[in-house]
């Protein structure tokens, strides 16, 4: 069983949608990561939390440590925001734990 | 400069082959990552170096070699692999471990035939 679980694995969406991935985990972390995946294979790292939320643009991202969850949304979508978003969990070592990631694919 | 640079970009190697895999950052970042990517799976994580150190080896086979000749540069060198070693071959830095955020390279994609 994966330590980080994201659902939903697959997303499809009109452009303009609402956009809601969400990400669990098992045990305190000192922070998690956002990350998108191009066909390609780059990673970029959308945002880093430990705590409360943060937006970027169009992108918003909220930890609640407490119910170790983490949820990551994308306003008004466009189809450029397909990719495999990746939830990734550092236990205060040297090692990030990714999750299966989720797939989006935003349609005009 | 925000960047992780990995070269080459698309590797074709034999099994009986010696090759290299590059990345470089130039972000002053003292921590640096390997991790292998098959497809429609996440990342697993290889190698981290701190501080030019090797600080965790997650049970890689010895055909794969890291190397940090300084905290710009961390090399895998490649010896005798299999096919079913062919991936992606990603290379991250942090300013160091712990809660630091990553950055990624472009990966390289490797083939072993």
């Amino acid at each position: 069983k994966n330590e980080v679980e994201q659902s939903p694995q697959n997303l499809t969406a009109q452009e303009g949608e609402f956009i809601t991935i969400n990400c669990s985990y098992s045990v305190g972390i000192s922070a998690l990561h956002w990350l998108q995946q191009h066909p390609g294979g780059g990673i970029v790292s959308l945002f880093m939390l430990s705590s409360g939320k943060k937006k970027h643009g169009r992108l918003i991202a909220t930890i609640n440590i407490q119910e170790k969850h983490s949820s990551l949304h994308i306003t008004a979508s466009h189809p450029r925001d397909s990719a495999v978003y990746i939830c990734a969990v550092r236990y205060g070592t040297d090692k990030l734990i990714f999750g299966t990631g989720t797939r989006l694919q935003v349609f005009p | 400069d925000t960047e992780v640079t990995q070269t080459p970009k698309h590797l074709v190697m034999g099994m009986t082959n010696k090759k290299s895999l590059k990345c470089e950052q130039h972000m002053g970042h003292r921590a640096m990552y390997w991790y292998k990517q098959k497809a429609k799976k996440p990342p697993e994580l290889m190698f981290v170096y701190s501080y030019e150190k090797l600080s965790i080896n997650e049970s890689v086979p010895s055909r794969f070699s890291p190397e940090c000749p300084n905290s710009s540069l961390l090399n895998l060198h490649l010896h005798a692999l299999q096919p079913e070693d062919s991936a992606l071959y990603l290379c991250a830095s942090s300013q160091w471990t712990g809660s630091s955020e990553a950055f990624f390279g472009q990966g390289t994609r490797l083939t072993v035939v």
